[in-house]
């Protein structure tokens, strides 16, 4: 059974950069098959996507992030990471990590979610 | 602002249908498969629909979807008080680079 968990601290300050990882369990992310991605939600609002690394080290963002974001995947370690950077109280935000497989964009896997608040 | 658009909310009674629609344009919705989420308040996403109208495996038969050009919907039959979440469509839009979330709709069951 394949299991996506995030970590990573609650509270960043501002202009700061913000860090987490996403540790997989059941399956091997280095895997032909599949992309992992982060996926953020503010309180209260709908969903952003934020970026995909690829079985093979690829990486795509969304442009509305692409110049703070940085996406890279540990295959050794089964586990990907973001990094955020200049943070502002806009990026507070619910952060999920989850898998598509590499022929569709859904993503049918998906972690818990961890809440990053932005503080002053 | 997001490129795709929902409705904000719909409601209907128990045992009835509703349907939520989600519309793009030719570079999303238009030019790549639609996929439709469920979320539950303070739960992650969890696909329901993809590839415009398959669902996943352990998906209630009680979802179905359609794809006209460059709009999408999807449908709940049967409502039940279950199905109270928010539905999300999405796509990949071939000119911004980006996968694309709709605005969201809160399914209501009266």
């Amino acid at each position: 059974q394949v299991q996506l968990q995030e970590s990573g601290p609650g509270l960043v300050k501002a202009s700061e950069t913000l860090s987490l990882t996403c540790i997989v369990s059941g399956v091997s992310i280095s895997g032909s098959s599949y992309y992992w991605g982060w996926i953020r939600q503010p309180p209260g609002k709908g969903l952003e996507w934020i970026g995909s690394v690829s079985y093979s080290g690829s990486v795509d963002y969304s442009p509305s992030l692409k110049w703070r974001a940085t996406i890279s995947a540990d295959m050794s370690r089964d586990s990907f990471s973001l990094r955020l950077t200049s943070v502002t109280a806009a990026d507070t935000a619910v952060y999920y990590c989850a898998r598509r497989f590499s022929g569709t964009y859904a993503f049918e896997v998906w972690g818990q979610g961890t809440m990053v608040t932005v503080s002053p | 602002q997001s490129v795709l658009t929902q409705p904000p909310s719909v409601s209907e009674a128990p045992g009835q249908t509703v349907t939520i629609s989600c519309s793009g344009s030719s570079s999303n919705i238009g030019h790549h498969d639609v996929n439709w989420y469920q979320q539950f308040p303070g739960q992650a996403p969890k696909v329901l629909i993809f590839y415009d109208v398959l669902l996943p495996s352990g998906v209630s038969d009680r979802f179905s979807a359609s794809k006209s050009g460059t709009s999408a919907s999807l449908a709940i039959s049967g409502l039940q008080s279950e199905d109270e979440a928010d539905y999300y469509c999405a796509a990949w839009d071939v000119s911004l680079n980006d996968y694309v979330f709709g605005t969201g709709t809160k399914v209501t069951v009266l």
